[in-house]
């Protein structure tokens, strides 16, 4: 059974850099038809992806945050990591990693967050 | 704003049956068959209960069901139970810079 955790600091200041870790169990990053994910839920709203890494290195952004994000991967640890930069109060959310699958059989093709973390609330404030 | 439109809320009684909608255009839910739904459970991280419209993942009651027409996705649940109150999200992939997008959520109810 795949696992994901997060473990980072649960408040940072604002302007300073918001830093959390992923560490998978179960499974391995360096896997194909994986892309491993960040997605974040402010407050009684709803769910933003944030950006995901694939085992090669290569990364996707979304766009209203890519100048402030970096993702990296640690196959020797198993885990990946989500840096975001000049956060502000509107960055305070439960920050979630999960997996997402994409493949295609003979028949048909897939894509799915099929496993999340359990999430971490980070607060920005001073 | 969310990418894909959702209702606030749903409500219904045990054993009745309703549909959460989810629209958004012909760049995401319209074009491709990859709509998944959500459920989340107050404190809870979000639970995959239907993937690429209509699939059910192992262990999900079979009184979920998901359906696509044109750009509009719907999650049924038949039977409503007490358990089934949550709130419900929809994601597509999109070929637009975003790749990902969400509903806003829909908060369901059981009388």
């Amino acid at each position: 059974q795949v696992q994901l955790q997060e473990s980072g600091p649960g408040l940072v200041k604002p302007s300073e850099t918001l830093s959390l870790t992923c560490t998978v169990s179960g499974g391995s990053v360096s896997s194909g038809n994986y892309f491993w994910s960040w997605i974040r839920q402010p407050p009684g709203k709803g769910l933003e992806w944030i950006a995901f890494i694939y085992y090669s290195g290569s990364t996707n952004y979304n766009p209203s945050l890519e100048s402030r994000v970096a993702l990296s991967l640690d196959t020797s640890k198993n885990q990946f990591s989500l840096r975001l930069s000049s956060v502000t109060a509107a960055d305070t959310a439960v920050y979630y990693c999960a997996r997402l699958s994409v493949g295609c059989s003979s028949t048909t093709c897939y894509r799915k967050f099929d496993y999340w973390g359990q999430g971490t609330l980070v607060t920005v404030s001073s | 704003q969310s990418a894909l439109t959702q209702p606030a809320s749903v409500s219904g009684s045990p054993g009745q049956s309703i549909t959460i909608s989810c629209t958004g255009t012909s760049s995401d839910v319209g074009g491709f068959n990859y709509v998944s739904w959500f459920q989340q459970h107050p404190g809870k991280a979000p639970k995959l209960i239907i993937s690429d419209v209509s699939n059910r993942p192992s262990g999900v009651s079979n009184r979920f069901s998901g359906s696509k027409s044109g750009n509009t996705a719907s999650l049924t649940i038949s039977g409503l139970q007490a358990e089934d109150e949550a709130h419900y999200y929809c994601n597509s992939y999109t070929s637009t810079s975003t790749l990902e997008v969400f509903g806003g959520g829909t908060k369901l109810t059981v009388l």
